[in-house]
């Protein structure tokens, strides 16, 4: 059975500060993991995957997440936020038959 | 290109109006799913198919039925609607990669479902 936990539900950042969504997981299996974010009233895109060629992985607009095994973690950072970022974030792990599971999402509040 | 595309993206519907929304995937994937998306819950999965005729119950089923006559299709129906049922939907398609050792996912743009 694989499960994903984001341990917070509201992130709220300055403008130009760190961004960190926390995820951790379970999985039976050595998991594929995902970031996807969605916009308000969009749909879901890809920010980035890891797929155990790294453990640092580095996504679209600024973002990585760095995957700990020993942790079972797999959070998502960005150095420093942009108003755009706002968005609803989740965390996804597969695993070897494809079924994802999603974590309940991080809504990231960006102010000026 | 590789795509999932579902129809209709927004549906307003009354109780008990049966009604089936599309998914349809071009990259001849084996596992397609339904999910569905509240407030709080983030995506649940409602079913899942892993093959032609291979159709299973997802975390959160009832109220709703699949089918996977072909490969390519996986349409969601509604049989008898209510209100609980007023959700964002999306379909996905995804593939395991042995050679890779990792999941390819893609997901449709989503319909947006209003019982009444």
């Amino acid at each position: 059975a694989q499960s994903v936990t984001q341990l917070d539900s509201h992130v709220s950042v300055s403008e130009g500060t760190p961004v960190l969504l926390r995820c951790n997981y379970s999985s039976s299996y050595s998991p594929s993991l995902f970031w996807y974010v969605q916009h308000p009233n969009k749909g879901l895109q890809l920010l980035l995957k890891y797929t155990s060629a790294a453990t640092l992985v580095k996504g679209i607009n600024g973002f990585e997440a760095e995957f700990k095994k020993s942790e079972t973690s797999f959070h998502l950072t960005k150095p420093s936020a942009h108003m755009s970022d706002a968005a609803e974030y989740f965390c996804v792990v597969s695993d070897s038959w494809g079924k994802l599971q999603f974590g309940a999402g991080t809504q990231v509040v960006v102010t000026p | 290109e590789a795509q999932v595309t579902q129809n209709p993206r927004y549906l307003i519907t009354v109780t008990g109006k049966k009604l089936t929304v599309t998914c349809s995937q071009n990259m001849n994937h084996e596992y397609m799913s339904w999910y569905r998306q509240d407030p709080g819950l983030g995506l649940r999965q409602i079913y899942y198919s892993m093959n032609v005729e291979v159709t299973d119950k997802g975390d959160v089923p009832e109220g709703y039925k699949v089918s996977r006559k072909e490969k390519r299709n996986f349409p969601l129906i509604l049989e008898s609607p209510s209100p609980n049922q007023t959700s964002l939907y999306f379909c996905a398609s995804s593939f395991w990669s042995k050679s890779r050792g990792n999941t390819e996912a893609f997901f449709g743009q989503g319909t947006r479902l209003t019982v009444v």
